[in-house]
């Protein structure tokens, strides 16, 4: 069983819908990340959440620590957004446990 | 905003062959390490890099890998014998203790 499992694995939407990625995890963990991995393959860091909620512009960001549970939500979503998303978690200080990534299209 | 900058974007090396990939993590950073992404499945953690030490190691980072931190600026990920399974794109990131980690673009790595 994976230590880190996203949902869904490939989402398809409207250009302007909200959308909802969720991370499950089964190890303890010192914080949780949200990473973006676009088609080129770099990947770039969106939040660090040890608790409770986190939002930049249209992105947010909750954990429930009791539930192992975290959610990423887009609003007003937009075709720039379509990217790989990965819920990856510290497991102690430094090493990251990667989920497997929710492929993410926005269409026009 | 500062980078972590990875060299070369695309390394070709036949089986068999050592090679080196290059990494300049961001300039105040204390904490290196290295990823890899087999082409189609999840990044996997390879090793972290604290104070000219390992700091910890996945068992995928066996014998046949190593780092180094040659110089105050450049930390290296080496692969003595190549093998075609090594084939993937090798990330390096760098952070400041708990602080998120910042990647860089990676390097893909193609075994002939």
């Amino acid at each position: 069983k994976n230590e880190v499992e996203q949902s869904p694995q490939n989402l398809t939407a409207q250009e302007g819908e909200f959308i909802t990625i969720n991370c499950s995890y089964s190890v303890g963990i010192s914080a949780l990340h949200w990473l973006q991995q676009h088609p080129g393959g770099g990947i770039v860091s969106l939040f660090m959440l040890s608790s409770g909620k986190k939002k930049h512009g249209r992105l947010i960001a909750t954990i429930n620590i009791q539930e192992k549970h975290s959610s990423l939500h887009i609003t007003a979503s937009h075709p720039r957004d379509s990217a790989v998303y990965i819920c990856a978690v510290n497991q102690g200080a430094q090493k990251l446990v990667f989920g497997q990534g929710t492929r993410l299209t926005i269409n026009p | 905003e500062p980078e972590v900058t990875q060299t070369p974007s695309h390394q070709v090396t036949q089986m068999g062959q050592e090679v080196i990939l290059r990494c300049v993590p961001i300039s105040n950073h204390l904490y290196f390490y290295w990823y890899r992404q087999i082409l189609g499945q999840k990044v996997e953690f390879l090793v972290s890099f604290y104070n000219n030490e390992i700091s910890e190691k996945s068992e995928i980072f066996d014998d046949q890998f190593s780092v180094e931190r040659p110089d105050g600026s450049n930390f290296t990920l080496k692969i003595r014998s190549t093998k075609l399974e090594d084939s993937a794109m090798y990330f390096c990131a760098s952070s400041v203790e708990a602080r998120p980690q910042h990647f860089g673009d990676g390097t893909r790595l193609s075994i002939l």
